[in-house]
């Protein structure tokens, strides 16, 4: 089972962007679909979307569509989620997580972002 | 508000089994075999425990099953222990423009 490593917390201000990265431990995310699920502060999971990088499709939630961008890099193995226009409600944990069929087998660790002025 | 629906709360006894439901329509659960369940625990990443509405990663307590009837989808645990004491939320497929639902979790508590 391949580990994913996210890069470390974040903070914010509002109106900026944040990239988060997601790296495979023992493998690569180019063999992997990869999701992006957020959490915020005592609430529930919210998908945000993912990357099939083999064939470099991307889908993303309408909510977010125009304000993330979700991309892998196959020569580092590490794939990467950017969320611009911050607004302090897109505080939160955002996770990578491999993609089979929809389920979700491997997490990473989390990265907190936090958008405050 | 979630696109599927699970009680707030849940609880049980140590030994007893107890059930969750998520309950979604015809657009996501009622239509696809791509029902997922997470477990939780606090500031802990989620686990997956069953995907495809019944089978089981492995790895996973076959104390953990999951259903699947018409549009609600439910997750049973039996032998209840106090490990289990976590959050529990449903995920589902809806679909090539929504594409991932979840439900709003439930939390368990070991009583």
């Amino acid at each position: 089972q391949v580990q994913l490593v996210q890069s470390g917390p974040e903070v914010k201000k509002p109106g900026s962007s944040v990239k988060v990265s997601c790296k495979a431990s023992g493998g690569t995310v180019s063999s992997y679909t990869i999701t992006w699920v957020r959490q915020a502060p005592g609430q529930g999971l919210e998908w945000m979307g993912r990357i099939i990088p083999v064939v470099g499709i991307t889908n993303y939630v309408q909510k977010f569509q125009g304000r993330v961008t979700i991309t892998a890099d196959e020569s580092t193995g590490t794939a990467y989620m950017e969320l611009s226009s911050l607004i302090p409600k897109d505080t939160a944990v955002y996770y990578c997580a491999t993609d089979s069929d929809n389920s979700f087998e491997s997490w990473g660790q989390g990265t907190l972002v936090t958008v405050s002025s | 508000q979630s696109a599927l629906t699970q009680p707030a709360s849940v609880s049980g006894s140590p030994g007893q089994s107890v059930t969750i439901s998520c309950t979604g329509s015809s657009s996501d659960v009622g239509s696809y075999n791509l029902v997922s369940w997470y477990q939780q625990h606090p500031g802990k990443a989620p686990k997956l425990l069953i995907y495809e509405v019944t089978k089981r990663p492995s790895g996973v307590s076959n104390r953990f099953s999951g259903s699947k009837s018409g549009n609600t989808a439910s997750l049973t645990l039996s032998g209840l222990q106090a490990e289990d004491e976590a959050d529990y939320y449903c995920c589902s497929y809806a679909g090539s423009s929504t594409h991932v639902v979840f439900g709003g979790g439930t939390k368990l508590t070991v009583l």
